[in-house]
């Protein structure tokens, strides 16, 4: 089973500044096959980036995301109220099961 | 309106099963893999198992093999997830979401809170 590291842990920050979150796999995730989902309290996960850097339907194109073998990221420019929360990275590259890293909560300072 | 829409939450003893449903809508039932995912609280989401439209088969992650079922009923478009034997480690959030077999979720339920308590 192949585990996600996600850093940092936590992140301060304010409107209007960038951010970029780390997913870093045990071992190669296939066809770059890796995900990121944004959580608010009490909803259910939110798909913004699939196949390392596609955006999801609706996803603005301040999301991107980059990465390959066991390394990604996420960066976020121009922080928005709406875009704090917890983010996850999934991968689904290699069989079952599907994992995801612990999470990085996003702060508004 | 395109959504899944899932049966509200429980509350069992250790030991007992739980059945948890999941209401598809606004899209075709058999083009999308439907998967089970948990979530306990301040963790990460925890992949369960997936379930084929088209032929009911389903994969669980090893972990659950031998507690879990997963059915499909395609004449009302409902997708189930059973786990027997309950334990208090399995109190959490349960999703269902849909995507290919191998692939990212791109519509979730609005989850399921499951409690074990006795």
């Amino acid at each position: 089973e192949i585990v996600l590291t996600q850093s940092p842990g936590t992140l301060s920050l304010s409107p209007g500044e960038r951010v970029t979150l780390s997913c870093r796999a045990s071992q190669t995730v296939s066809n770059t096959y890796l995900a990121w989902y944004r959580q608010k309290r009490g909803q259910a996960p939110r798909l913004l980036i699939y196949s390392t850097s596609i955006r999801a339907t609706g996803i603005p194109d301040r999301f991107s995301g980059s990465g390959s073998g066991t390394d990604f990221t996420l960066t976020i420019n121009r922080l928005e109220p709406e875009d704090f929360g917890v983010y996850y990275c999934q991968q689904y590259g290699n069989s079952p099961p599907y994992s995801f890293g612990q999470g990085t909560k996003l702060e508004i300072k | 309106q395109v959504q899944l829409v899932q049966s509200g939450g429980e509350v069992k003893k250790p030991g007992a099963s739980v059945k948890v449903s999941c209401k598809t809508s606004g899209y075709t039932f058999t083009d999308y893999w439907m998967h089970w995912l948990r979530q306990a609280p301040g963790q990460g989401p925890e992949w369960i198992g997936w379930n084929n439209p088209n032929s009911g088969d389903t994969r669980s992650a090893e972990r659950f093999q031998g507690r879990v079922v997963m059915t499909r009923d395609t004449s009302i478009n409902t997708f189930y997830l059973e786990l027997t034997s309950l334990r208090f480690d399995d109190t959490a959030v349960y999703y269902c979401a849909r995507g290919p077999r191998s692939g990212a979720f791109d519509l979730w339920g609005q989850g399921t809170l499951v409690t074990v308590s006795s």
